[in-house]
């Protein structure tokens, strides 16, 4: 069935450094795809998304890329800061377009950011 | 910027008790959501609200479960007979363009921690 998973649980970076932090899909008809954060204590917060059609969308120091070819999703933080340090998930909605659909979640991984 | 405000915080409640978590939505949203974390594990889907009634469940959103909107801000789970199980983190979430595949990116509370004992 489909599913949203991660490589890493977690990842340890230092400060200023670039992150990159990797998902796996399984749906080859995914859509759709989010990237979460969430820090301790506190519920998700969008970060970016991006659609099949793109394979690459930028946010202010954050890039996702989607390689449709393995099915692979990945985000990359540049010059990582102590705020970054949180746990990352990425979803995507499962079902057709346009039915408020609900999302299947990565397992997460954690970043730490050493100063 | 508006965000989705859920009370309380934590809820500590004895097996076989009644909860009721409450929620307040994003103003102008019009989908809603309930999720959970169980400690350690994967973000999970509850149920979908829009237009005064449930538009999908899961497997886990069994009989003991109940969502409403009593009025027009407030947003509820209720939990008719908790069990161990339960405990979980459990997060609201609202958008707006629920049914808009470009914009489904749901906005998060803080989430209420439920210990059921």
């Amino acid at each position: 069935g489909e599913s949203v998973g991660l490589h890493l649980p977690t990842l340890s970076v230092q400060e200023g450094d670039n992150s990159i932090i990797n998902c796996a899909y399984s749906n080859s008809a995914s859509d759709y795809f989010i990237w979460y954060k969430q820090e301790s204590g506190k519920g998700p917060q969008f970060i970016i998304d991006i659609r099949s059609n793109m394979d690459k969308r930028q946010g202010q120091r954050v890039t996702v890329l989607l390689n449709k070819t393995v099915k692979h999703l990945s985000l990359q933080i540049a010059a990582t800061q102590p705020g970054d340090s949180a746990v990352y998930f990425c979803a995507e909605p499962l079902g057709r377009a346009g039915n408020n659909r609900k999302l299947i979640w990565g397992l997460g991984t954690s970043l730490a950011v050493n100063p | 910027e508006p965000e989705v405000t859920q009370t309380p915080s934590h809820q500590v409640t004895q097996m076989g008790q009644e909860v009721i978590l409450r929620c307040v939505p994003i103003s102008n949203h019009l989908y809603f959501y309930w999720y959970r974390q169980i400690l350690g594990q994967k973000v999970e889907f509850l149920v979908s609200f829009y237009n005064n009634e449930i538009s999908e469940k899961s497997e886990i959103f069994d009989d003991q479960f109940s969502v409403e909107r009593p009025d027009g801000s407030n947003f509820t789970l209720k939990i008719r007979s908790t069990k161990l199980e339960d405990s979980a983190m459990y997060f609201c979430a609202s958008t707006l363009w629920g049914s808009q595949p470009t914009n489904e990116k749901l906005f998060f509370g803080s989430g209420t921690q439920l210990s059921v004992l």
